[in-house]
């Protein structure tokens, strides 16, 4: 099985809001992604996480908080977000067993839009 | 530094007729080669993957070939689909780098 799942589908939320967005794999992955994804573009990197400790913060602004209660969860906070953030967020996760095949797996996104 | 580029679409093809999509990608270290594809508003999906030169990655009768001498990893498909529209991403990985992705290109297949 190689799932991650991620929720919610999507999210319509307002400037003053706080909303969180969920990613969760089950394969033994000890690294995990948030990527940003603007239409017809390629996913931009935001943050990795490597054994629950953030390890690439991609220069991304604070209104976007992630976090990593434990090996399998991963969450994005959001607060005081603006229109331009409107976008698919794609979580992935990737073993970090020295014999894999470094392969990232991705969830099937959030959609987000900020009025 | 590690980049990948890919021939620009869109690409328009119609229904049996033979894929190519052209990827290249700087040597840099001894990367693993990817191909993704992303159906209309889903996330990426692995098509396939090689991991060391003459490797040939394949899937869903998708199949692409880790050159070495070349730097290229260059997707084909014999007979494409109407369900095979999608937009399909080249990325590398090497160590401890980021997954660099190119920029995608965007098939559309016609019955």
């Amino acid at each position: 099985d190689t799932e991650v799942t991620q929720t919610p589908k999507h999210l319509v939320m307002g400037m003053t809001n706080k909303k969180s967005l969920k990613c969760e794999q089950h394969m033994g992955h000890r690294a995990m992604y948030w990527y940003k994804q603007k239409a017809k573009k390629p996913p931009e990197l935001m943050f990795v996480y490597s054994y629950e400790k953030l390890s690439i913060n991609e220069s991304v602004p604070s209104r976007f908080s992630p976090e990593c209660p434990n090996s399998s969860l991963l969450n994005l906070h959001l607060h005081a977000l603006q229109p331009e953030d409107s976008a698919l967020y794609l979580c992935a996760s990737r073993t970090r067993d020295t014999t894999s095949t470094d392969t990232q797996y991705f969830g099937p996104g959030t959609r987000l839009t900020v009025l | 530094g590690n980049s990948v580029t890919q021939m620009e679409g869109p690409v328009t093809l119609s229904e049996e007729a033979f894929l190519t999509i052209n990827c290249t990608y700087t040597a840099t270290g001894y990367p693993s080669l990817f191909w993704y594809v992303q159906y209309p508003g889903e996330g990426l999906q692995l098509l396939l993957k090689a991991t060391k030169a003459d490797d040939k990655g394949s899937n869903k009768g998708f199949e692409a070939t880790y050159r070495k001498e070349t730097t290229s990893f260059h997707l084909e498909k014999g007979s494409v689909q109407v369900s095979d529209s999608a937009v399909y991403f080249c990325a590398r990985y090497s160590g401890n780098t980021p997954l660099v992705f190119g920029k995608g290109t965007r098939l559309s297949v016609i019955a």
